[in-house]
């Protein structure tokens, strides 16, 4: 067990709809980051936050769009869903610094249909 | 240049062979190189990880080779076990402190036959 928490599991919904997946970091991390995998495209990393704020930016999508709360949970929300966006999503956090390893939550599993 | 490109994509290993999975860069600002672990239905997990300052690392049956000079860096699995098969993926920061982002190789899925 990472100790990263994500929700929901498994989530399937209509082209154009709007979701939001939640994800709570390990205890004392302060940066969340959230990735996409996808089969063909492997892990893409799509933004951080640390303590609140953006701290950097990937391959995310304007229709994307992320937070992280005083509480330092986050949320990343996906509108205008389109078939390509089924993906799995993973939230990760860390204690910037440090080791720089990453710890993985179980992913949130979107099927667009 | 943030691409890190590993192969190969699959590799089937009979137990007790050597597993070997190779990655290149191309961003010289890159200092932290993990392999991370996945299994079915679970997020990646780190399984070992070197810094450019050496040329090798080795915990148990696994061993990171760097060549600093060639940018690339490999995983080699002695002994590999059925308990092995999974997806390794090999992945590169250069966060300098300010951010741990890393970059991700696409995977390799290994299945290691009995």
């Amino acid at each position: 067990d990472s100790g990263v928490t994500q929700t929901p599991k498994h989530l399937i919904t209509a082209t154009g709809q709007r979701v939001t997946l939640r994800c709570s970091p390990r205890s004392g991390d302060l940066s969340v980051y959230w990735y996409q995998q996808s089969l063909d495209q492997g892990l893409q990393f799509l933004i951080q936050y640390y303590n609140g704020e953006e701290r950097a930016k990937g391959n995310i999508l304007e229709r994307f769009s992320a937070q992280q709360f005083p509480d330092l949970h986050s949320e990343l929300n996906l509108s205008s869903l389109e078939l390509g966006d089924s993906a799995l999503y993973f939230c990760a956090s860390s204690a910037l610094g440090g080791t720089g390893e990453l710890f993985f939550g179980e992913g949130s599993r979107l099927t667009v249909l | 240049q943030q691409q890190v490109k590993q192969s190969p994509q699959s590799l089937i290993v009979q137990k007790g062979g050597i597993s070997i999975i190779n990655c290149a860069y191309e961003n010289t600002a890159f200092d932290y190189f993990p392999w991370y672990q996945q299994f079915p239905g679970k997020g990646p997990a780190l399984l070992i990880a070197i810094r450019p300052d050496v040329s090798e690392k080795k915990e148990g049956r696994f061993t990171i080779s760097f060549n600093k000079s060639a940018k690339q860096f490999s995983l080699h699995i002695m002994d590999s076990q059925p308990g092995d098969s999974a997806t390794y993926f090999c992945a590169a920061s250069d966060g300098g402190g300010a951010t741990n982002k890393l970059i991700f190789g696409t995977g390799t899925l290994l299945a290691v036959q009995p």
